[in-house]
């Protein structure tokens, strides 16, 4: 029930891009994304409900395609405040439970 | 400050013991859920409740309770407390409201920081 993400980690150049992936079994309601910094909590980034939208903040955007229940995260020409720990969350369309993927390392170098 | 608040911050204590973590929502959050976070791992989900009725339960063990008060705070009770219960246990909350898009959205503490010796 767990959602995968890809990859576990990487390690960006400033001003490089990213995309990590979210991929669940279970039919969705909606996507969200977190950010969490090392010894910190998770922080909100974004949801993206069903119908395929696309939602932008600043230089990090997702996508959500309902049909495949997957959802990526794009950082364009990362900062190295983008470092940390990716978490996408999934609502399903039914039933309750609210779970987080795997979790993906972003660390961003000079 | 992210309007939830957890105490304690930190707690040390050995194996066989009881403990109890108390998390008090972002005010108009009726939403509670606790996550366990072990060392460099993901956030495993445990339970959640709803305006005082549990709502949903994910992977937690036996010796794990939880409650929500009328008041909207919620305790997570460990007990029989093993080496591999140490983590750090977060407790999130959100509008929580069943159809309202975006209810959902989690609002975490600052998180509760166990280590069973």
């Amino acid at each position: 029930q767990q959602p995968v993400q890809s990859p576990q980690a990487v390690i960006l150049r400033e001003g490089e891009d990213a995309v990590i992936n979210c991929s669940s079994s279970k039919a969705l309601y909606s996507v969200h994304w977190y950010r969490q910094k090392h010894g910190e909590a998770p922080v909100f980034l974004m949801i993206l409900l069903k119908g395929g939208e696309q939602k932008g903040h600043e230089k990090i955007s997702a996508s959500f395609n309902e049909k495949k229940q997957q959802s990526s995260l794009y950082l364009t020409a990362s900062q190295l405040s983008y470092s940390g720990t990716y978490f996408c969350g999934t609502e399903p369309n039914t039933g309750n439970q609210f779970y987080f993927g795997t979790g993906t390392s972003l660390t961003v170098i000079p | 400050d992210s309007g939830v608040t957890q105490t304690p911050k930190h707690l040390i204590t050995a194996t066989g013991q009881r403990v109890t973590l108390r998390c008090s929502p972002r005010s108009g959050d009726l939403s509670v859920y606790w996550y366990q976070q072990s060392l460099d791992q993901g956030l495993q989900f445990l339970i959640q409740y709803y305006n005082g009725e549990e709502r949903a339960k994910g992977n937690i063990l036996e010796r794990f309770s939880a409650q929500q008060f009328p008041d909207l705070h919620s305790e997570l009770n460990l007990s029989s407390l093993e080496l591999g219960d140490s983590a750090l246990y977060f407790c999130a909350s959100s509008v929580g409201t069943p159809g309202v898009s975006g209810a959902n959205v989690l609002t975490f503490g600052a998180g509760s920081r166990l280590t069973v010796l």
